[in-house]
C-alpha cells in the first residue's frame, strides 16, 4: 500500500527566508511524486512532479523539491518566500506498479508567510 | 493543459434529496476518472476510482449506494450523492487521467471542486 506524510500542520516563515515543507512516502514500487497548492474554496493547482531523472525538481512559481531515495522524502522547498505563497500544499504519491495507479494525498501542510 | 471542469460549482440542497455532480474532460479523453472528498482543514480522500464503461472500485469505507458513480463516456463521469444528509456536506474533487500514451506516464488532472451543503 502506498502512503505519504507531512509531518507539519502548519509552517510559517517570514517574507524573503527559505522555506521547506516536508513530505515522507512509502511505496511498493517505484514512486511517482507529487506537490499541489490549495487556494481557499479552490481546487488544486498543479505545482510539481518527480518521476524518474534529476533529484532536484524545479516547478511552478519558483518552488522546487528534491527527492531522496534512501530517505524517502520529497520536500518543498523555495529560496525566497512570498506572502502569495500563503496556501495549503499537499504532497501526493502514485505507485508506479500498482495496478490501481491512484494518487494518495497527505493531509496537508499550512503554510504562512508574514510581511 | 488539460482542463477538467465541475458542475456545478456550489449547491445546497435539502436532506433527503439526492444531488448530481458532473466532471467532464474538455480537450481530453480520460479513461478513467477520480472523485476524492475534502472536508473543511482536511485532506483529500479518495472515495472511488471509475473506468468508462465499467463499475467504480470504492475505497474502503465508502458507501458505493450512496455515492453513485457514472462513467459512461471517455468525457464525462458523473457523482450523484443519494439520500443527502448534512454530514455528506463537503468539497468534492474529481480528477481525470489521459487516456494517451502508457499508463503510468498519463497525466492526471484536477477539476475545481464542487462545494455540497446539506441543509
Amino acid at each position: 500500500a502506498q502512503s505519504v506524510a507531512q509531518p507539519e500542520d502548519q509552517v510559517n516563515v517570514a517574507e524573503g527566508n527559505p522555506l521547506t515543507v516536508k513530505c515522507t512516502y512509502s511505496v511498493s514500487g517505484n514512486p511517482y511524486l507529487f506537490w499541489y497548492v490549495q487556494y481557499p474554496n479552490r481546487g488544486l493547482q498543479f505545482l510539481l512532479k518527480y518521476i524518474t531523472g534529476d533529484n532536484l525538481v524545479k516547478g511552478s512559481y519558483g518552488f522546487e523539491a528534491e527527492f531522496n531515495k534512501s530517505q524517502t522524502s520529497f520536500h518543498l522547498k523555495k529560496p525566497s518566500a512570498l506572502v502569495s505563497d500563503s496556501a495549503l500544499y499537499f504532497c501526493a504519491v502514485r505507485d508506479e506498479d500498482s495496478s490501481a495507479s491512484k494518487i494518495i494525498f497527505g493531509s496537508g501542510t499550512r503554510l504562512s508567510i508574514r510581511p | 493543459g488539460a482542463v477538467v471542469s465541475q458542475h456545478p460549482s456550489r449547491v445546497i440542497c435539502k436532506s433527503g434529496t439526492s444531488v448530481k455532480i458532473e466532471c467532464r474532460s474538455l480537450d481530453f479523453q480520460a479513461t478513467t476518472m477520480f472523485w476524492y472528498r475534502q472536508f473543511p482543514k482536511q485532506s483529500l480522500m479518495l472515495m472511488a476510482t471509475s473506468n468508462e464503461g465499467s463499475k467504480a472500485t470504492y475505497e474502503q469505507g465508502v458507501e458505493k449506494d450512496k455515492f453513485l458513480i457514472n462513467h459512461a463516456s471517455l468525457t464525462l463521469s458523473t457523482l450523484t450523492v443519494t439520500s443527502a444528509h448534512p454530514e455528506d456536506s463537503s468539497f468534492y474533487i474529481c480528477s481525470a487521467r489521459s487516456s494517451g500514451g502508457a499508463q503510468f506516464q498519463s497525466e492526471q488532472y484536477f477539476g475545481p471542486g464542487t462545494r455540497l451543503t446539506v441543509t
